[in-house]
C-alpha cells in the first residue's frame, strides 16, 4: 500500500481481556517495528522484524506482550490480561533494507489503546 | 545506551522566522539520524533522514545537519508558517530508534 495501515485507530479494553492490535506495512519493507508512547514518555521500542523473523523482541515489557508476521507482510501485537499501565499508543513501522535508501522509517498512524 | 537529548523542549515564534532545533546524543557511532514531525493525535512523519556518511539533508524550507564527531544534529526551518506547529522529534540508530523527547513548536500567525 502506499503507507503503513494499523488498526484499530482505537481501542478501549477491560482489563483483563486480551487484545490485538495489527500493522499492515508499505509493499516490500523487509523490516517491520512496533513501537509504544505513554502519556508523558517517550517513543519506546518492542520489537523488530526482518521478514518473518524477529531478531530483537528486547522491547517487549512482559511475557503478556507477542507479536508475529506472516508472509513478510502483515504483523500482530497481542497483548494477553492487559492492565491499565498497557494504556498507550502503540504505533508500527516499516522500512527498506540496508542499502536502499537505509534504516528510513515510515510510520503508521498508531492504535490508542485505552485499558479501563 | 544511547541517550538523545533535544533543545528546547518548547519553542513559540511569530509567523515568518527561522526555527532552530537541536538534538544532542551520546554514541558517535550511529547508523542514521532521522528527524520527525508528529501533530497531536497522530502518528509521526518522517523529514529528513540523513544516513552516518552524509553532512547534511534538505527538503524545501527544511535543512538538516549532523556532526557525529560532537554528537549533535541541527534542523533549520526558513521562513515558518502556523502550519509547522507540531512536535519535532530527532531519533538515532540503525534498526532500532532511540528518540528524544521532542520539541514542540509553536508558530504565531
Amino acid at each position: 500500500g502506499a503507507g503503513v495501515s494499523q488498526s484499530p485507530s482505537n481501542k478501549v479494553t477491560e482489563k483483563g481481556k486480551d487484545v490485538e492490535l495489527r500493522c499492515d506495512p508499505i509493499s516490500g519493507h523487509t523490516a517491520l517495528y512496533w513501537y509504544r508512547q505513554s502519556l508523558g514518555q517517550g517513543l519506546e521500542f518492542l520489537i523488530y522484524f526482518q521478514g518473518n523473523s524477529a531478531p530483537d523482541k528486547s522491547g517487549l515489557p512482559s511475557d503478556r506482550f507477542s507479536a508475529e508476521r506472516t508472509g513478510g507482510s502483515v504483523s500482530t501485537l497481542t497483548i494477553q490480561r492487559t492492565q491499565q499501565e498497557d494504556s498507550a499508543v502503540y504505533l508500527c513501522a516499516s522500512s527498506s533494507a540496508p542499502g536502499q535508501g537505509g534504516y528510513g522509517y515510515t510510520f503508521g498512524s498508531g492504535t490508542r489503546l485505552t485499558v479501563v | 545506551k544511547q541517550e538523545v537529548t533535544q533543545i528546547p523542549a518548547a519553542l513559540s515564534v511569530p509567523e515568518g522566522e527561522n526555527l532552530v532545533l537541536n538534538c544532542s546524543f551520546t554514541d558517535s557511532a550511529i547508523y542514521n539520524l532521522q528527524w520527525f514531525r508528529q501533530d497531536p493525535g497522530k502518528g509521526l512523519t518522517s523529514l529528513l533522514l540523513i544516513q552516518s556518511s552524509q553532512r547534511e539533508q534538505t527538503s524545501g524550507r527544511l535543512n538538516a545537519s549532523l556532526d557525529k564527531s560532537s554528537g549533535r544534529s541541527t534542523l533549520y526551518i526558513a521562513a515558518s508558517q502556523p502550519g509547522d506547529s507540531a512536535t519535532y522529534l530527532c531519533a538515532v540508530g540503525d534498526y532500532k530508534l532511540s528518540f528524544g523527547a521532542g520539541t514542540t513548536v509553536t508558530v504565531r500567525a
